[in-house]
């Protein structure tokens, strides 16, 4: 069975412009969260969102957006990106929007100039 | 504020020397912990989920436990293959907390052969 899945792998911007990370999660899991995390830290929570409705929150400006589509598959949003936006954004998974194990995926690697 | 924080930073051990890593949390009502590993580069990996003061989970050389207050990953007779970082994540027993793990910055362990 497919894992999480992300694209792109790696992506390089420069500052002021606009990302969109995609992120399709494990067949059968309803419920995706995003991550950031910076090097040498550990992922800091983003959003989550259950059943296509955001159900979290993390302390992120309101310059980073997500959505969830009818199929589960989820884009996070970036727009005027600063140069500490540079990170590894992931993507996790999971059953439901209730308490479970999340599974990741591999990662987009972001690099802002 | 829910906290986690990972001690040692770093470890260096060599093949087959034994060790434990350690994971204090503050949380205001836990509902798990769980411990993922990170190859360099890559999304996390799903390992343990620990639930209530005094359970234990093993999977091969990796054993978890939990207490009030922390949480141990001990490695027994480690291989070369078992150097990775490892992160400890907490999740809250309240609303909107449901898709939100608080990690720590994670422990490098390094497997010398």
């Amino acid at each position: 069975d497919a894992g999480v899945t992300q694209s792109p792998t790696h992506l390089i911007k420069t500052r002021g412009q606009h990302v969109t990370l995609r992120c399709s999660p494990i067949s059968g899991h309803k419920s995706v969260s995003w991550y950031q995390q910076v090097l040498g830290q550990g992922p800091q929570f983003i959003f989550q969102y259950y059943e296509k409705e955001e159900r979290g929150r993390g302390n992120f400006p309101d310059r980073f957006s997500a959505r969830q589509f009818p199929n589960y598959s989820s884009e996070l949003n970036v727009n005027a990106l600063l140069l500490g936006d540079s990170a590894l954004y992931l993507c996790a998974s999971s059953p439901s929007g209730s308490w479970y194990e999340q599974f990741f995926g591999p990662g987009t690697r972001l690099t802002v100039l | 504020e829910d906290q986690v924080t990972q001690s040692p930073e770093a470890l260096r051990l060599q093949e087959g020397e034994s060790s434990s890593l350690n994971c204090s949390y503050t949380v205001s009502g836990l509902r798990g912990l769980f411990w993922y590993r990170q190859d360099p580069g890559k999304g996390p990996e799903f390992l343990f989920t620990l639930y209530s003061a005094g359970e234990e989970k093993e999977k091969e050389r990796l054993k978890a436990t939990l207490t009030k207050k922390e949480s141990f990953l001990h490695i027994t007779a480690p291989k070369p293959e078992d150097s990775a970082t490892y992160l400890c994540a907490v999740q809250a027993l309240r609303l909107g907390s449901q898709g939100n793990l608080i990690f720590g910055k994670g422990t490098k362990l390094s497997v010398k052969p």
